[in-house]
């Protein structure tokens, strides 16, 4: 198994660009999850979806878009990019069975100019 | 909502001591306590978890200690050893919002040869 894989790893995109972070997991988990990880700031939660077809609101949901068409992938949209969505932006999966145990993937970097 | 509070933000110790992170929660509902570290480029990786219903968990040099009481979490590591410089993140499941959680703002940890 791969576990959880993003990409792109790294990512530079100008003021009102749009880009689309994507996230594979191949463990058949139900749950997954979009967090971004700002310096000084812990993980965050953007959005989330309980299996495919449901999305829901984290934290801080304003400027992203997601959606979940399949169990495996959970991609994150960024509809017109804002310096202010500088960050590192993680994904995670659970099963349902025990959800709250996430499993991280590696992250993509992501920086607005 | 939940918060999570974390403490030291730094720690610095020499290779073979003890080191000691504790965390604070606000939502007496929370039930599930994991414990992530973090090294440089990656993701979090689970290395211990506690549920509600337990007050201690051992995991070869890693421990993590529950009061519901006063709710407070901590992770210990003994024998500390440099691989284990890393950030650590304390979390806390969000009652009501199963497979979400809340991070703390990590601690950096720094084992001196």
């Amino acid at each position: 198994n791969a576990g959880v894989t993003q990409t792109p790893k790294f990512q530079v995109l100008k003021t009102g660009q749009s880009m689309t972070l994507q996230c594979a997991q191949d463990m058949n988990h139900e749950y997954m999850s979009w967090y971004r990880q700002d310096p000084g700031m812990g993980l965050r939660l953007i959005h989330y979806s309980v299996g495919a077809g449901i999305t829901d609101q984290g934290e801080v949901p304003n400027g992203y878009n997601v959606s979940r068409s399949t169990t495996e992938d959970f991609p994150l949209r960024l509809l017109s990019a804002a310096p202010s969505q500088t960050s590192v932006y993680f994904c995670a999966s659970s099963w349902a069975g025990d959800a709250d145990t996430q499993y991280f993937g590696p992250g993509t970097r992501l920086t607005v100019l | 909502g939940e918060n999570v509070e974390q403490h030291p933000s730094t720690l610095s110790v020499q290779e073979g001591d003890s080191a000691v992170i504790k965390c604070t929660y606000s939502d007496s509902a929370s039930n599930y306590f994991p414990w992530y570290k973090q090294e440089l480029g990656k993701g979090p990786q689970l290395i211990i978890d506690i549920r509600s219903n337990v007050g201690e968990k051992k995991d070869q040099r890693i421990a993590v200690t529950l009061n519901k009481t006063a709710k407070h979490f901590s992770l210990h590591i003994t024998e500390t050893q440099p691989e284990d410089s890393a950030v650590y993140f304390c979390a806390a499941s969000i009652a009501g919002s199963q497979g979400n959680l809340i991070f703390g703002k990590g601690t950096k940890l720094s084992v001196k040869p």
